[in-house]
């Protein structure tokens, strides 16, 4: 069983650009959420969708934005990039969202 | 607040030793979900154990194991026998019911294990 993948693994982008990020989840699983980390701030939770709809959000600012399709991959945006947001995004699939959570590698983002 | 406590930034072991990676919760909800994960420099998440509040018995997987003792609030990871490629950092996590948070992970800021040959 294939596990989470995401897409790309390294960016490097400009200051007031904008990023998409792909995640495919683990075959089955409906849940997708994701995470920012920094060695500052640590682990911390964006949002979450289940079966296309956001169940859950984060503390961050509008600039952050998600969507799931119906095959279950989601993507994350993040437009007008600010230095602040480099760090590395993880993605996590799950059959619901009282189960287990499994992360894909992550996607290191760096804005210069 | 909801809240996930890993006190030990950093720890050591000997190769074949166990060591225990403690862990420290807050919640006020009787459901939830514990977990633990090892990070490499990677940067990859991997699960490696998963508690219920309800479950009675401490999960085991494999040389892991999670102590969980709810009165205490307490989830700590065991790891037996110890590995050079167990070296890496170690994140406690805590998830809340669907009807609370939707399913959030909470994370503790984690324990930077290395194992010395």
């Amino acid at each position: 069983k294939a596990g989470v993948t995401q897409t790309p693994r390294y960016l490097i982008k400009t200051r007031g650009q904008q990023v998409t990020l792909s995640c495919s989840p683990i075959s089955g699983h409906r849940s997708v959420s994701w995470y920012q980390q920094t060695p500052g701030q640590g682990l911390q939770f964006l949002f979450e969708y289940f079966s296309e709809t956001q169940r859950n959000k984060g503390n961050f600012p509008g600039r952050f934005s998600g969507r799931q399709f119906s095959n279950s991959r989601s993507e994350m945006n993040v437009s007008t990039l600010e230095l602040g947001d480099s760090a590395l995004y993880l993605c996590a699939s799950s059959p619901d969202s009282n189960t287990e959570a499994f992360f894909g590698q992550g996607t290191r983002l760096t804005v210069v | 607040a909801q809240k996930i406590t890993q006190t030990q930034p950093g720890m050591f072991v000997q190769e074949k030793e166990a060591v225990t990676l403690d862990c420290t919760y807050d919640t006020s909800d009787q459901s939830y979900g514990l977990f633990w994960y090892k990070q490499p420099s990677s940067g990859e998440m991997i699960f490696l154990i998963y508690q219920g509040s309800y479950d009675e018995q401490n999960a085991t997987e494999g040389r892991y194991s999670l102590n969980f003792q709810k009165a205490r609030k307490s989830a700590n990871l065991v790891i037996s026998a110890s590995q050079l490629g167990d070296s890496a950092m170690y994140f406690c996590a805590m998830r809340e019911p669907l009807y609370n948070q939707g399913g959030k992970l909470i994370f503790g800021q984690g324990t930077e294990l290395s194992v010395k040959p």
